[in-house]
């Protein structure tokens, strides 16, 4: 079983729309847990960062973690066509020198 | 001003070679990785130096190695290439490191294609 398990999508959603993003994990060690944004040919750059349980909000964007689940996800509202990426779920225990990523959702708004 | 950069952008070559990806940082960070990311995206830790003190190295073939000639720069030496070579290989670097989950800054990518 892979450490971190996420949906490749693609997703399609029309732009207004709200998006939903998911990845579950099972190593209850993590405690870390970070989204990523990733455009084509582009590398990854840092969109959020969640420690440990909660919400976490930032303009149209907000993460939660359920570490009773093992699942995290991220939504954005009134996604817009610059939306249009793949974003990848990262995850780490602490001390751990070791940062596992899901294999991304590619996400694609339209005008 | 770009923070991590790599050279080359692109690199094709034949099974068999030897070739070098260079990756600089200005950032004045601690840390630096490299990472793979193959044909499905998935992206996996390669190297990470603290330093010039490797303090990972996940299960890859002994082919591919870092040099780090400076805290600026991580190079990735990779010898001998063979087709399941061909990914996309990202140099990210962080302030401090990863046992902390610090904010990594990715390059742009090398698209390595080995014929």
């Amino acid at each position: 079983q892979k450490e971190v398990e996420q949906d490749p999508g693609p997703l399609s959603v029309p732009e207004g729309a709200i998006v939903s993003l998911n990845c579950t994990y099972s190593n209850s060690a993590f405690q870390y847990f970070m989204w990523y944004r990733q455009y084509s040919r582009k590398g990854p750059e840092l969109l959020m960062y969640t420690y440990s349980s909660g919400n976490k909000e930032d303009g149209r964007f907000t993460a939660q973690v359920d570490k009773s689940s093992k699942y995290i996800s991220l939504f954005i509202r009134d996604s817009q066509p610059s939306d249009s990426a793949t974003y990848l779920c990262a995850m780490s225990a602490p001390g751990a020198n070791n940062l596992f990523f899901g294999t991304g959702t590619r996400l694609t708004v339209i005008p | 001003d770009t923070a991590v950069s790599q050279t080359p952008k692109y690199l094709v070559t034949q099974m068999g070679n030897d070739k070098s990806i260079k990756c600089e940082q200005n950032l004045g960070h601690d840390t630096m990785y490299w990472y793979k990311q193959d044909s499905k995206k998935f992206l996996k830790i390669m190297f990470s130096y603290n330093n010039k003190e490797l303090i990972i190295n996940e299960t890859v073939p002994n082919r591919f190695s870092p040099k780090s000639p400076d805290k600026a720069h991580l190079n990735l030496h990779i010898n001998s290439l063979e087709l399941g070579d061909s990914a996309v290989y990202f140099c990210a670097s962080s302030q401090r490191g990863l046992a902390i989950a610090d904010t990594q800054y990715f390059g742009p990518g090398t698209r390595l294609t080995v014929l």
